[in-house]
């Protein structure tokens, strides 16, 4: 189970931003590497690849999106959040099937 | 670049059955695993099937499993959900997704709206 804090996260535009995730069991795959992602669900579109093993960004993504953890928990940071950043965050856990989600972080700007 | 297009949506009756499609191009279709997700209104994300690149290996979401049946063409770069006895809590947007390096779903589709009622 993967359990995400805050479930809603109000935020002044240019400032920090941070989401926990928690999971049940330990993400390490036995060939040692943890594949925890994070996603971002913006109002109407489907959901996006931010981050992958715990704290790589994909294509495109603006480093101010940076991850960390290790085990069973685990952030996602937004270091300046700029109002393109509204909607909902999502960890995802592909370390073993079924995969799993947290249930959802909104980001909404104060 | 990399496009996925899920088609196949609609309103069915309870216990009737429904396929979505995903096209997909801009990539090399064969040489990647694929998923399926879903989100029911106004809900989270909902991991539902994956299938190997070759088709070789699928697994289920237990929600699905017995239900759903998840199938690939290759030759036609195209992705399926076979969904039978369908029931109303599986009305959702169902997404496909591509499984890229390090088990990531690095791209996906649209959606298409699965609507279960009588």
């Amino acid at each position: 189970v993967m359990t995400q804090t805050p479930l809603s996260s109000p935020v002044t535009l240019g400032q920090p931003a941070s989401i926990s995730c928690r999971s049940s069991q330990s993400l390490v795959h036995s060939d040692g590497s943890t594949y925890l992602s994070w996603l971002q669900q913006r109002p109407g579109q489907p959901p996006r690849l931010l981050i992958y093993k715990i704290s790589n960004r994909f294509s495109g993504v603006p480093d101010r999106f940076s991850g960390s953890g290790a085990g069973t928990d685990f952030t996602l940071k937004i270091s300046r959040v700029e109002a393109e950043d509204v909607g909902v965050y999502y960890c995802m856990q592909a370390t073993q099937f079924p995969v799993t989600f947290g249930q959802g972080t909104k980001v909404e700007i104060k | 670049q990399v496009r996925l297009v899920e088609s196949g949506g609609g309103v069915v009756q309870p216990g009737r059955s429904l396929r979505l499609s995903c096209a997909a191009s801009g990539f090399t279709f064969s040489s990647h695993g694929m998923h399926w997700v879903r989100q029911a209104p106004g809900k989270g994300l909902e991991w539902v099937a994956v299938i190997w690149y070759d088709g070789s290996n699928k697994y289920y979401a237990d929600s699905v499993k017995g239900r759903f049946t998840i199938s690939r063409d290759n030759s036609k770069n195209t992705l399926y959900l076979q969904m039978n006895s369908l029931r109303a809590e599986d009305t959702a947007v169902y997404f496909c997704g591509r499984w890229g390096d390090d088990k990531r779903i690095d791209y996906w589709g649209q959606g298409t709206l699965v609507t279960v009622s009588s």
